[in-house]
């Protein structure tokens, strides 16, 4: 069965700061792993995915993850952290036999300090 | 393109009370999902549609929800004799069909049984 761990719960950084999100999965099968952002009370919103070939992967608001199948990772990144990246963040993995099916971590909460 | 709409935004109801929910996917998606949000977690997989078809159902559907999905359009989900395990956040997604796309969202549903 397919897993994700998202490591912490609450992450604050500084803006201007970087931003790492923590993300590691359990597949048996190779992934497809996304991350989405979810501001309060509204769903959620794709950031961007990794299905297959390069491992580095860009999205919207300038995050970027890489997904490193030796140690199980797709952490998210951000270079320089903006006060509206502040959200909720979660990380999620299906595979081709999941029927399109989502298995999502718990999230991580992202507050950006002025 | 309208994106996933669902209503209502919100439902306050008594407890024992039948309650119906609405979404209705990006027209030209052919896969309706269902998920569920309680706080402080990420969305669980409830059930999913392939056109009219209902292909898979988790385990956390019981006997008093029901999904369905007349003519491959809009989806309506139901929970018959709510309790107050039932207050959450109920998110439809939609997708063009293969596992490797991801999903568009829709705001959701909060529910809220008093």
């Amino acid at each position: 069965a397919q897993s994700v761990t998202q490591l912490g719960s609450h992450v604050s950084v500084s803006e201007g700061a970087l931003v790492l999100l923590r993300c590691n999965y359990s597949s048996s099968v190779p992934p497809y792993l996304f991350w989405y952002v979810q501001y309060p009370n509204q769903g959620l919103q794709l950031l961007l995915k990794y299905t297959t070939g390069a491992t580095l992967v860009k999205g919207i608001n300038g995050f970027e993850a890489e997904f490193k199948k030796s140690e199980t990772s797709f952490h998210l990144t951000k270079p320089s952290a903006h006060m509206s990246d502040a959200a909720e963040y979660f990380c999620a993995s299906s595979s081709y036999n999941q029927g399109g099916k989502l298995i999502f971590g718990q999230g991580t909460e992202l507050s950006v300090k002025p | 393109d309208t994106g996933v709409s669902q209503n209502p935004r919100h439902k306050i109801t008594k407890r024992g009370q039948n309650v119906t929910f609405r979404c209705d996917p990006i027209s030209e998606h052919n896969r309706l999902y269902w998920y569920r949000q309680t706080l402080g977690q990420g969305p669980e997989f409830l059930t999913y549609f392939q056109n009219e078809a209902q292909l898979e159902k988790s385990r956390l559907l019981s006997d008093r929800f029901s999904a369905e999905r007349p003519k491959g359009s809009f989806s309506t989900l139901e929970i018959q004799r709510t309790e107050q395990g039932d207050s959450a956040m109920y998110l439809c997604a939609s997708s063009v069909g293969t596992a490797d796309v991801g999903y568009t969202f829709g705001s959701g549903t909060r529910l809220t049984v008093v």
